[in-house]
């Protein structure tokens, strides 16, 4: 099976613009999650989908939101972007919405915001 | 509050001796615990997993993790590093209990050397 998709892999924006980041999931995977790394702040979660329905949202302004389309595809959205937005985004998806479900994640969307 | 915490920033070892990063977690209810590895310019690559049961479990490339409930940790192990084993790796957790999804809450990470 291939494995979690992400493009583009590599975005340079500058302040005030808005971006879109996209995931494939593993096919037959359902959740997706999001989530945020810098080398301050660590990995941090972003949000989880499951069925086209967002789960559950982590501690992140309303300018970063997300979907989930039909094919258990997922883009994120982040508007306004700031200096501080600079990072690595991580989707990972996993089989099912089950908590002992491990997550397999995708090489990431390196984002830098000038 | 779920927490993980990865108390080494950085582990060295020599090629050939055995290696522990270590890991300690806080959750309310029943922990579900992963390992994950991160090589350079990479996302991250599932190691192992406890979910219940016996509290050794093994995973990829030879690695293996304690259980110990009493004190609150999931260590990574292997008996004999190798070279290729030099990465950044991540302890994680889920709190069983909480229905809120199946966030996963990372450590900071440990930088494990292994040197020939």
């Amino acid at each position: 099976k291939a494995g979690v998709t992400q493009t583009p892999r590599y975005l340079i924006k500058t302040r005030g613009q808005q971006v879109t980041l996209s995931c494939s999931p593993i096919s037959g995977h359902r959740s997706v999650s999001w989530y945020q790394q810098t080398p301050g702040q660590g990995l941090q979660f972003l949000f989880e989908y499951f069925s086209e329905t967002q789960r559950n949202k982590g501690n992140f302004p309303g300018r970063f939101s997300g979907r989930q389309f039909s094919n258990s595809r997922s883009e994120m959205n982040v508007s306004t972007l700031e200096l501080g937005d600079s990072a690595l985004y991580l989707c990972a998806s996993s089989f099912s919405e089950k908590k002992y479900n491990e997550q397999f994640f995708g090489p990431g969307t390196r984002l830098t915001v000038l | 509050a779920q927490s993980v915490a990865q108390p080494e920033d950085q582990v060295n070892v020599a090629e050939g001796n055995p290696l522990t990063v270590k890991c300690t977690y806080s959750v309310s209810g029943n922990p579900y615990l992963f390992w994950y590895v991160q090589y350079p310019n990479r996302g991250l690559q599932f190691l192992l997993k406890y979910i219940t049961g016996d509290n050794l479990v093994k995973g990829s490339y030879g690695f293996e993790a304690e259980f110990n409930k009493s004190q609150t940790s999931f260590h990574l192990k292997k008996p004999s590093a190798l070279v290729s084993d030099s990465a950044l790796y991540f302890c994680a957790v889920r709190d069983g209990w909480n229905q809120a999804g199946t966030a996963l809450i990372f450590g900071k990470g440990t930088t494990l050397s292994v040197s020939s």
